[in-house]
């Protein structure tokens, strides 16, 4: 079975500092994703990355940056330039590339606060 | 397009009363998931629908919980009768097809209270 482990309940950042949120994951299978969810305060959860574990390039979203090492089986999540809107809670999350299993396992979360 | 929506928002009943929650999936997303979060642990799988059918619910806690999706369309958990320790926030979420990569786009989720 795959775990997601986020090992930082709770993260704080100065508004246009840099951050990063570590995630760790377990699995047997060489191909899956791997994402970060944001779920802002009363609101939905929207995806904020994507990394195919087959794509030795880490994702890039605008300010949102990942640094995928497949061999550790770490992904951690970037955020440059904090924004107060960046302020959610973060999910590392994971799902086997195959079809027949669509399920998405998260990690516990980290909380990020962003201080003006 | 309107997202995932989910009714109520919020739910409070006793232990050993009845909930049905309601998930209103993206509109043409034949694929509809539900999870959910305890407080404080990670947000867990419950079960996968395609269609009408459902797929994988590997993710069931037990047998008072009862997921439905008639037609296709919108689905309902229904959880009977219910305990203190399914007190948490239910989140539905749903995707268009299992070819390739396809994003689960989530509701803002059911908050449920046993008391």
């Amino acid at each position: 079975a795959q775990t997601v482990t986020q090992s930082q309940p709770e993260m704080s950042v100065q508004e246009a500092e840099t951050v990063t949120l570590s995630c760790t994951y377990d699995t047997s299978e060489s191909d899956y994703y791997l994402f970060w969810y944001k779920q802002p305060p009363s609101r939905q959860m929207i995806l904020v990355i994507r990394q195919e574990a087959y794509k030795q390039q880490n994702a890039t979203e605008n300010r949102f940056s990942v640094n995928f090492q497949k061999a550790a089986k770490s992904f951690s999540l970037k955020i440059s330039d904090s924004q107060l809107g960046d302020a959610a809670m973060y999910f590392c999350a994971y799902r086997s590339a195959q079809r027949s299993y669509q399920k998405v396992t998260f990690g516990t979360g980290t909380k990020l606060q962003v201080i003006p | 397009e309107a997202g995932v929506t989910q009714f109520p928002s919020h739910s409070v009943i006793e232990k050993g009363q009845t909930v049905t929650l309601r998930c209103d999936p993206i509109s043409g997303h034949d694929n509809l998931y539900w999870y959910r979060r305890v407080m404080g642990k990670e947000i867990k799988f419950l079960l996968h629908f395609v269609k009408e059918s459902k797929q994988d619910e590997s993710g069931m806690p037990n047998n008072r919980f009862l997921a439905e999706r008639t037609g296709g369309t919108y689905s309902t958990l229904k959880v009977q009768p219910a305990e203190l320790e399914d007190s948490g926030v239910y989140f539905c979420a749903s995707s268009q097809d299992t070819s390739v990569y396809n994003e689960q786009f989530f509701g803002p989720g059911t908050r449920l209270t046993v008391l």
